[in-house]
Formats: C-alpha cells, sequence, structure tokens
C-alpha cells in the first residue's frame, strides 16, 4: 500500500521570505511524486513531478521539490513567497510498479500555505 | 488544447436517489480517473478506465460506477445515494503511462439531503 503524510495542517510565512511545504511517502518500491495546488472551490492545478533523474525538480510558479529517497521526503520549497501563492497544497505519490497507474494517486490531507503581507 | 471539463458544477440530491457525473478529457488522453474530496481531506480514488474499461479501484463500494466512451469522455454513476457521499467529486484525465500526469478539472459538488 502506498501512502502521504503532510505534517502541518497550515503553514504561515511572511512576503518574500522562502517557504517550505513536507511531505513524506510511503510505497513498497520506487515512487512517483507530484505536487498540486488547489484554490477555493476548485480543481487541483499540477505544479511539478519526480519521475526520474536530478533529485531537484523545477516546477510552475517559481516551485520547486527535493526528492530524498532516504528520508522519502518531497518537499515543496520556493526562494520568495507572494501573496498569491496562498492557496491549499497536495502532495501525491504512486508506486513505479502499479500497472499504468491503475492503482491512482494517493494524496496526503494538504498544507494550507498562507503568505502574510 | 481544451482541458479537462465536468458537468453540472453543482448538483443537490436526496438520500437513496441516483446521480452521474459527466467528464470530458483532455485532447490526447485516453484515461480518465475519479476522486472524491470529502470536506477538509485530500482526494481519495475511486476508479480509473483505459480504453472503456475499469482498470483500476480504490476502496469504494460497487454503487460507484462508470463508464467511459470511444472519446475518452467519461461518466461517473452512484446509486442509493448517502450522506457521506457529499463531496467534490474530481475527473482527471492523463495518458497512459504510470508517471504521466493527471489533469484535473474543476470538479463536481454534490450534496446530498
Amino acid at each position: 500500500a502506498q501512502s502521504v503524510a503532510q505534517p502541518e495542517d497550515q503553514v504561515n510565512v511572511a512576503e518574500g521570505n522562502p517557504l517550505t511545504v513536507k511531505c513524506t511517502y510511503s510505497v513498497s518500491g520506487n515512487p512517483y511524486l507530484f505536487w498540486y495546488v488547489q484554490y477555493p472551490n476548485r480543481g487541483l492545478q499540477f505544479l511539478l513531478k519526480y519521475i526520474t533523474g536530478d533529485n531537484l525538480v523545477k516546477g510552475s510558479y517559481g516551485f520547486e521539490a527535493e526528492f530524498n529517497k532516504s528520508q522519502t521526503s518531497f518537499h515543496l520549497k520556493k526562494p520568495s513567497a507572494l501573496v498569491s501563492d496562498s492557496a491549499l497544497y497536495f502532495c501525491a505519490v504512486r508506486d513505479m510498479g502499479s500497472g499504468g497507474g491503475a492503482d491512482g494517486l494517493t494524496f496526503g490531507k494538504g498544507t494550507h500555505l498562507i503568505i502574510q503581507p | 488544447e481544451t482541458g479537462v471539463t465536468q458537468s453540472p458544477t453543482h448538483l443537490i440530491k436526496t438520500r437513496g436517489q441516483q446521480v452521474t457525473l459527466r467528464c470530458s478529457s483532455q485532447s490526447g488522453h485516453n484515461t480518465v480517473s475519479w476522486y472524491q474530496q470529502a470536506l477538509g481531506q485530500g482526494p481519495q480514488f475511486i476508479f480509473q478506465y483505459y480504453r472503456e474499461e475499469e482498470n483500476g479501484r480504490g476502496n469504494f463500494p460497487p454503487r460507484f460506477s462508470g463508464l467511459q466512451f470511444p472519446n475518452y469522455s467519461s461518466e461517473l454513476n452512484v446509486n442509493a445515494l448517502e450522506l457521506d457521499d457529499s463531496a467534490l467529486y474530481l475527473c482527471a484525465s492523463s495518458s497512459s503511462g504510470a508517471g504521466d500526469t493527471q489533469y484535473f478539472g474543476p470538479g463536481t459538488r454534490l450534496t446530498v439531503l
């Protein structure tokens, strides 16, 4: 079985400061890892993913994430936060061994990111 | 390129009724996945359709069923609605590889009274 933990329900950051949203995962094999963002009453927007290769992945809107296999983590980061980054962020995982994605994505419970002006 | 669309936007039903939700996949995608997002929770995988057949299923009862059509659009049907079925239902389309990105529609908000 696969699982995702987002240990913080809410993260508060001042505008212009760096931000980190934490994610740890558990899979039986090797993971595909994803970050999505959700604005109120909206669907999920894709930010970035780790498939293979470089551990540092760059995505949309200046976000990046670092894959750490030994710590089973995939934390989302941004060097300088904007007020418009305030939203709900979800980490998701799928086991590479799952046949054709048939297991679907497993999501964490989400982290509310609040950027204060 | 057209993104993923879902209809209706909102829906109110009473307990015991049946509901059908619809999803049009993004151009070029052949796989559709459905998720249920309860209030304050992350999305939960319901099932996935590929080439008009169910390709995988999460921990949802048989009263949750679906279809995929030759144009890759999809329906989610829920029979015998329960109060706990109230949620945002999300459809995502993708190509068929396990590492392929799933692109989500705006969702259908279902309220069961």
